[in-house]
């Protein structure tokens, strides 16, 4: 089955630097990698996807790179802000059963 | 309006006890979870409905029993609770077939503490 690895668990950067988050997965037919923010007293929620097909997505601040063949995948915040603090968690689509294989998450903490 | 709504916020209860958590979205997906939060914040699929049907079943104790009364609605019942089932238990939508790959809409969590 699927296996997702998360990198940092914890990552502090200075307010206005970037933050970069890695992910590995296993399973070289997954097709579908989304990235979810949670905050505190909050549940998940989703903050960019990228499908197999394509290697980069962009949305303001925040990209998403994909690499197939080494199989990992990182999500890319430019120009941190405060209200970025968050955990962070990256998951891959399991193609043989459908479901969503998550990360363990990054804590992201932006200093003043 | 809120999206997914799990009822209650917050749950304290004793060993042993029997308790339900009920989860209602308005978003008119199809497919709908439960996900169980551990203190260090990792996600573990529980289960998973499609149009009312069981698609995905984890590892998951018997005494964790879903049902799903009509596909806006999937409530989670837990049969004489132990210690190590604190945690937050998150519900979620999606619209794709029971596919994963469309966005899941989470709720806000129901945090269950055992005494």
């Amino acid at each position: 089955g699927e296996n997702v690895e998360q990198h940092p668990s914890t990552l502090s950067v200075q307010e206005g630097d970037s933050a970069v988050i890695k992910c590995t997965y296993s399973d070289s037919a997954s097709n579908y990698f989304p990235w979810y923010k949670q905050e505190l007293g909050k549940g998940p929620q989703l903050i960019i996807d990228i499908r197999s097909n394509v290697g980069e997505k962009k949305d303001q601040r925040i990209a998403v790179t994909l690499n197939k063949t080494a199989k990992h995948f990182s999500l890319h915040i430019t120009e941190t802000q405060p209200e970025d603090s968050a955990v962070y968690f990256c998951a891959a689509r399991e193609d043989s059963n459908y479901q969503l294989i998550w990360g363990a998450g990054t804590k992201l903490i932006i200093k003043p | 309006d809120t999206a997914v709504s799990q009822t209650p916020k917050y749950l304290v209860t004793q060993m042993g006890n029997d308790k339900s958590i009920k989860c209602e979205q308005n978003l008119g997906h199809d497919t709908m979870y439960w996900y169980k939060q551990d203190s260090k914040k990792f996600l573990k699929i529980m289960f998973s409905y499609n149009n009312k049907e069981l698609i995905i079943n984890e590892t998951v104790p018997n005494r964790f029993s879903p049902k799903s009364p009509d596909k806006a609605h999937l409530n989670l019942h837990i049969n004489s609770l132990e210690l190590g089932d604190s945690a937050v238990y998150f519900c979620a939508s999606s619209q794709d077939g029971g596919g994963g790959n469309q966005p899941q809409h989470f709720g806000d969590g129901t945090r269950l503490s055992i005494l």
